[in-house]
């Protein structure tokens, strides 16, 4: 079946504009998850979502991140007012119930100019 | 911190050699899940043990569980240089569902 879908697969943007992440989960999956990886760096957690329930918004790392999740399937995650140190791979990723074997997408590449 | 933390960070070993790479953490634990990533495959999951399991096997790959010493191991038999690649181990911990990665091993297999 397919897997973790996310797009687009690179974005380059100005500072100080607004990107929109989106991030297709495997169908059936309550929980999605999404981090970002700096260059070199291992994976941060920024935010969950598990079914119906508030995401955990608290890996956010800073005011201008923002995500949400329509129907609990589909989510985006928004970055506004971008600046050069957002400038990461945003991975997305899903799994049945919380805390079982998560599911990557490819992740998106952001550069902020 | 639910952050697994690997070592090795770097391992580097001959093609058909074992690699073992070791994980510590410091919370309490509901499952320690190993992920790899390389830069074909992206982020792979690879095994979950439980809390109250003690080793677990999956082809060529065997994971041990310590809970008395917060540490797991990552056994890698008979290695491949396709094995190359950044091993994580996650913490999925019995409080706060905030999974945090660390920086990994990276292992690097000669031909």
């Amino acid at each position: 079946g397919a897997g973790v879908s996310q797009s687009p697969s690179n974005k380059v943007t100005e500072k100080g504009k607004d990107v929109e992440l989106r991030c297709d989960p495997i169908s059936g999956h309550t929980a999605l998850y999404w981090y970002r990886q700096s260059l070199g760096q291992g994976l941060e957690f920024l935010i969950y979502f598990q079914g119906n329930s508030a995401p955990d918004k608290s890996g956010l790392p800073s005011d201008r991140f923002s995500a949400e999740r329509t129907g609990g399937s589909v989510s985006t995650l928004t970055i506004q007012r971008t600046q050069q140190e957002d400038s990461a791979v945003y991975l997305c990723a899903s799994s049945l119930m919380i805390r079982d074997e998560q599911f990557f997408g490819p992740g998106t590449r952001l550069t902020v100019l | 911190s639910q952050q697994g933390e690997e070592d090795p960070q770097a391992l580097s070993i001959q093609e058909g050699e074992n690699a073992t790479m070791n994980c510590s953490y410091k919370t309490s634990i509901n499952n320690l899940q190993w992920y790899r990533q390389n830069s074909g495959r992206g982020l792979v999951h690879l095994i979950l043990i439980r809390s109250n399991e003690r080793e677990k096997h999956s082809g060529r790959l065997r994971v041990t569980l310590d809970t008395s010493k917060k540490s797991s191991s990552l056994l890698i038999t008979a290695s491949r240089a396709a094995d190359t690649a950044s091993y994580f181990c996650v913490n999925s911990g019995a409080g706060s569902y905030q999974l945090t990665f660390g920086k990994g091993t990276k292992l690097s297999v000669i031909p």
